[in-house]
């Protein structure tokens, strides 16, 4: 059990451009979720995935953000068109059953000059 | 609309000393989990301790227990004998027990162990 890897730890982009994070569960955690952080808020739910499906999405999900998890293992998360308001810490988490409970990664903190 | 408010943005104790962290939540749904959460400075969110919703029994793990009354949706948490160690933020979470499992956080308790 390596944990929840996310990389990378930190981007750095201009507004407008394109950024793509990547997170890696832990082996056989067929839940995976992607959480949002914002200075001086809890996580906030964007979307979750059973496997390779994606279950459900957040309204917080807008067009300029997709979400995959190809083969039911790792996950990317993309945002098109990065805007001021996208700067945020973007957590990762994943679970085996909806018994038991999430773990996250360190985040990619995403900065959006 | 569910909600998770934690009205104590900072707090501070001496180590070795015990304090409690307070959560009240909303939901109409009966069937869900609560959580505490910590997430030390530049760190990976950690579990605390869990509540199963249907159970009386407060959780207890180590120095770490829960005060939980469903029925003024009240979920607290009490730290023994605080350690330096303990500083970090502390996030109550719930999360229903069907469909996307999502967490619902709060806004978080900055605690502060004072040497």
């Amino acid at each position: 059990d390596t944990g929840v890897s996310q990389n990378p730890r930190h981007k750095i982009t201009k507004r407008g451009q394109n950024v793509t994070f990547r997170c890696d569960p832990i082996s056989e955690h067929n839940r995976l979720y992607w959480y949002r952080q914002t200075l001086g808020q809890g996580p906030e739910f964007l979307t979750y995935f059973q496997n390779e499906a994606q279950l459900e999405k957040s309204r917080l999900l807008s067009d300029r953000f997709s979400a995959e998890r190809p083969k039911g293992s790792f996950s990317t998360l993309e945002i098109q068109r990065t805007e001021q308001g996208d700067s945020a810490m973007y957590l990762c988490a994943s679970s085996t059953s909806i018994n038991q409970p999430q773990h996250f990664g360190d985040g990619t903190r995403l900065s959006i000059l | 609309a569910q909600t998770v408010t934690q009205s104590q943005p900072e707090m501070s104790v001496q180590e070795a000393e015990t304090v409690t962290l307070s959560c009240t939540y909303d939901t109409s749904e009966n069937n869900y989990y609560l959580f505490w959460y910590k997430q030390p400075p530049s760190r990976q969110m950690i579990l605390v301790i869990r509540q199963e919703a249907y159970k009386q029994q407060n959780a207890t793990e180590n120095r770490f227990s829960v005060n939980f009354q469903k029925a003024a949706k009240s979920f607290s948490l009490k730290i023994s004998d605080s350690q330096l160690g303990d500083t970090a933020m502390y996030f109550c979470a719930f999360t229903f027990r069907t469909g996307a499992n999502n967490l619902f956080f709060g806004t978080g308790t900055r605690l502060t162990v004072i040497p």
